[in-house]
């Protein structure tokens, strides 16, 4: 079973408009969240987290939203750029035992047009 | 700074072969974690350590072996290829909680087991 889903495998937005990336979770345990980027032919990189204490975290154009009530978290880029374009993955991680471990959902591919 | 490296970038293989793929980093992180990346399944967790001599499994283990001697190299053994294994593998390390620093991956290691 799935424990973190991102049900949008594709999503595709105007440059300058914002790019929203959605991802849900099932596991209650989880607290602390993450989202990487992926170009083609690299490895992942860490773009920005947020703790289950918090319900929003921003770093520039990058916010992510948390709603611990409806496991759901969200990022929000603004304003798009065509240098955007890449695979988002939402990651979480459980407190206690093995909180090293990262589950990742299965990935967004966004598209930003010029 | 060469952060994550992983060798070899690309490797073919026949079942029932072994091989082992290469992650040393320079950055003096105790975390270290092998994931894979099957199209459609976003990354999954294989072995993991928390610093020298110490390893686990993730969600992924059968078929890999690993060992952390040092600090620097987290190499990932294939014990009997299996076109199973047919996937791209990445390595990632962390300087503490993954939440805090966000994990450092390498580009990655294309295998093809035929």
């Amino acid at each position: 079973d799935q424990q973190v889903k991102q049900n949008s495998p594709s999503l595709s937005v105007q440059e300058g408009r914002i790019s929203i990336l959605n991802c849900d979770y099932t596991n209650s345990m989880f607290d602390y969240f993450l989202w990487y980027k992926k170009y083609p032919a690299e490895g992942p990189t860490f773009l920005i987290s947020i703790s289950s204490i918090k319900d929003k975290n921003e770093d520039g154009r990058f916010t992510v939203f948390l709603n611990k009530s409806a496991k759901h978290l969200s990022l929000h880029i603004v304003p798009s750029q065509p240098g955007d374009s890449a695979v988002y993955f939402c990651a979480a991680s459980a407190r206690g035992g093995g909180s090293e471990k990262l589950v990742f959902g299965k990935g967004t591919k966004l598209t930003v047009n010029p | 700074n060469a952060g994550v490296t992983q060798t070899p970038k690309f490797q073919v293989l026949k079942t029932g072969q072994s091989m082992t793929l290469q992650c040393a980093q320079d950055m003096n992180h105790e975390y270290m974690s092998w994931y894979r990346q099957d199209p459609g399944m976003g990354l999954r967790l294989i072995h993991y350590s928390v610093g020298a001599g110490i390893t686990d499994q993730g969600e992924v283990p059968n078929g890999y072996n690993v060992s952390r001697s040092t600090t620097e190299d987290f190499p990932l053994r294939l014990l009997s290829a299996a076109p199973s294994q047919t996937s791209v593998y990445f390595c990632a390390s962390s300087y503490g909680r993954h939440y805090q620093y966000g994990y450092t991956f390498g580009s990655g290691t294309r295998l093809t087991v035929v």
